[in-house]
């Protein structure tokens, strides 16, 4: 089984600073099955960025993705208050999924 | 506008029947997969299983192979979970997600989610 591990746990920056969250995976896998989503306090979770780079609908492109093998990467530029909240990176498969256990991202 | 709506929060004692449902609407639901995503109090997310709609063919992860049934009805547009007897451990936010192909990317990702369903099981 492939194991996702994110880091840092928890990230505490400043509006406008530019914030850089790391999805390592135990062995190499797919680009185009790694993705990120954005779970805010009380809210379902919301897909960023799919096959590690593509950016969903609607989605600022302060947000971007990149990576290949075991290392990926979720940067956000020009960090705004309402930025603050886990981030999860996601490994999809044909008959299980694994998720990382998540970022927060604190917004000072 | 594509979404899926999930049923209410639920209050249950441990050991009784629960089904939950998810109804997608704004787009054709039996032809895209739905997975079910637990997420325990403070905790993060884990995938449960997933269902196609149009011929039920259904997996499910090793952790909860067993201990819920997944189902879709593609005549009403909805899918559930179910559990025959429920545990206080199962207390939990519940969501459902639509599984998309990207095909820019060749690749899965869930890109609609359910506002989520809170269950609580406590004596």
């Amino acid at each position: 089984e492939i194991a996702l591990t994110q880091s840092p746990g928890t990230l505490s920056l400043s509006p406008g600073e530019r914030a850089t969250l790391s999805c390592r995976a135990s062995q190499s896998v797919s680009s185009s099955y790694l993705a990120w989503y954005q779970q805010k306090v009380g809210q379902a979770p919301r897909l960023l960025i799919y096959g590690a780079s593509g950016r969903a609908t609607g989605i600022p492109d302060r947000f971007s993705g990149s990576g290949s093998g075991t290392e990926f990467t979720l940067t956000i530029s020009r960090l705004e208050p309402e930025d603050s909240a886990v981030y999860y990176c996601q490994l999809y498969g044909t008959s299980r999924n694994s998720f990382g256990q998540g970022t927060k991202l604190e917004i000072k | 506008e594509v979404q899926l709506v999930q049923s209410g929060a639920e209050l249950k004692k441990p050991g009784e029947f629960l089904k939950i449902s998810c109804k997608g609407s704004g787009y054709s639901f039996p032809g895209y997969w739905i997975a079910w995503v637990r997420q325990m109090p403070g905790k993060g997310l884990e995938w449960m299983g997933i269902i196609y709609p149009g011929d039920s063919d259904t997996r499910y992860s090793p952790s909860f192979q067993g201990q819920v049934t997944i189902s879709a009805d593609k005549s009403l547009g909805t899918a559930y979970l179910q559990w025959s007897s429920l545990k206080a451990s199962d207390s939990a936010i519940y969501y459902c997600a639509r599984r998309y192909y990207y095909y820019d990317r060749s690749g899965y990702a869930f890109d609609i989610w359910g506002q989520g369903t809170m269950i609580t099981v406590s004596s």
